[in-house]
């Protein structure tokens, strides 16, 4: 699986959005970019997974690029409970693990 | 619909002894996984099993550790003999069979070895 590299930290302040970036520069056609997050002291959670095409779910907006090297996941409105760290993880489908790397601590400030 | 749940949430064993992690995946996944988070290191995987049948067990660290799922419902990882660079939390995750895109994770086992 691709490697992908993310920002250590980011702070956002509460109510605006909260953009995350992943470059994901080795990236295989088959390759689905995801995101994941991880809420202190809980299991991770899905947040949203694409392609190709910009997707939107009730919890997040995903951009990716056209080259697909890069993408930007979007919390429209950011609250204290988005505080957790985010993972960004390229995946071919079918291939069932996911390969965490350090993800981006994101504090949302109040 | 219940969530993934693991048992036992915290597990404080001393070097040596053995221990038994439970899984309880959603009802209806097929596929099952394993994780774990040792100190200061990233998530790993462990391995997956779809149904009964271990499909990829390329993260276990070594055979100190035993995966089963018999029946194809839950799961237990056993470790024995613990040593202390086994401490950390375990992950259990389950997903619907495919096309899977979504791992639904439990809540971790907290694993203390001293």
């Amino acid at each position: 699986d691709a490697k992908t590299t993310q920002p250590t930290s980011m702070d956002c302040a509460e109510g605006r959005a909260a953009n995350l970036p992943c470059n994901h520069s080795t990236i295989s056609g088959n390759e689905y970019v995801y995101w994941y997050r991880q809420i202190h002291s809980q299991g991770p959670q899905y947040i949203i997974h694409g392609l190709k095409n910009n997707e939107t779910n009730e919890m997040a907006s995903l951009i990716i690029t056209e080259d697909r090297k890069s993408s930007t996941l979007i919390l429209p409105h950011a609250t204290l409970r988005d505080t957790a760290v985010y993972y960004c993880i390229v995946r071919v489908g079918g291939n069932e693990k996911l390969t965490f790397g350090t993800g981006t601590r994101l504090t949302i400030i109040p | 619909e219940a969530g993934v749940t693991q048992f036992p949430s915290h597990s404080v064993i001393e070097k040596g002894q053995t221990v038994t992690l439970r899984c309880d995946p959603i009802s209806g996944h097929d596929n099952l996984y394993w994780y774990r988070r040792v100190m200061g290191k990233e998530i790993k995987f462990l391995l997956h099993f779809v149904k009964e049948s271990k499909q990829d067990e390329s993260g276990m660290p070594n055979n100190r550790f035993l995966a089963e799922r018999t029946g194809g419902t839950y799961s237990t990882l056993k470790v024995q003999p613990a040593e202390l660079e086994d401490s950390g939390v375990y992950f259990c995750a389950s997903s619907h069979p495919l096309p899977s895109y979504e791992q639904y994770f439990g809540p971790g086992t907290r694993l203390t070895v001293t």
